[in-house]
């Protein structure tokens, strides 16, 4: 079965500085990647996602992701975070196999913004 | 273009009561989604219904949890009776077609008591 892991639970950031969000996945074939945001009582925003082609994505609100197949991983980036970028980020993969679609969900980076 | 609407935002029940939670999707999406996130985990997959047919129910506990989208378009989420652990917020999402991208309405959050 499919799983994805954000080792960070919390991250403290200055604002202007960059960011990095870890994701790593277990999946038995090429998967489909998304990053989602999710702020307070809020439900979740896609941020991007990777289907295929080029490994490098752009997104939304200036951020990118990379997919690296040699380490199952899909790290969030962004250069320079503000005050705003304070939420919830989760990282998952898809589809679930079996014919089914539902995507499987890491447990969240919890992204704290210092000013 | 409107989004995932659900309904009610937030609901309060006893333990062993019953209660319905409603999902609209975005207009034209034929796949639905409904989800469980409890505090401090990522969303869990309930039901994927493609149309009106279910496609995945594996993870839906079905000795208490019932859905239906009998014309295709909205859906409802039903539990009964609720346990103490169901608390949790119930997001629902579509998607135009099976494996793209889902969309996610903001949730109906659930207390238990």
């Amino acid at each position: 079965a499919q799983s994805v892991t954000q080792p960070d639970i919390h991250i403290t950031v200055s604002e202007g500085a960059s960011l990095e969000l870890r994701c790593n996945y277990s999946y038995g074939a090429t998967p489909y990647l998304f990053w989602y945001v999710q702020s307070p009582g809020q439900g979740l925003q896609l941020l991007l996602k990777y289907f295929s082609g080029d490994t490098l994505v752009q997104g939304i609100k200036g951020f990118e992701a990379e997919f690296k197949r040699s380490q199952s991983s899909f790290n969030l980036r962004k250069p320079s975070v503000h005050w705003s970028d304070a939420a919830e980020y989760f990282c998952a993969v898809g589809p679930s196999g079996g014919g089914a679609d539902g995507l499987t969900f890491g447990k969240g980076t919890h992204l704290i913004i210092q000013p | 273009e409107a989004g995932v609407a659900q309904s009610p935002r937030y609901k309060i029940i006893e333990k062993r009561q019953s209660v319905a939670f409603w999902c609209n999707p975005i207009s034209g999406h034929a796949t639905l989604y409904w989800y469980q996130q409890i505090l401090g985990q990522g969303p869990k997959l309930l039901i994927q219904f493609q149309n009106n047919g279910v496609v995945d129910d594996s993870q839906l506990p079905k000795d208490r949890f019932s859905a239906e989208r009998l014309k295709g378009v909205d859906s409802t989420l039903k539990i009964q009776p609720a346990k103490l652990e169901d608390s949790a917020v119930y997001l629902c999402a579509s998607s135009l077609w099976r494996a793209e991208t889902q969309y996610f309405g903001p949730g109906t959050r659930l207390l238990v008591l």
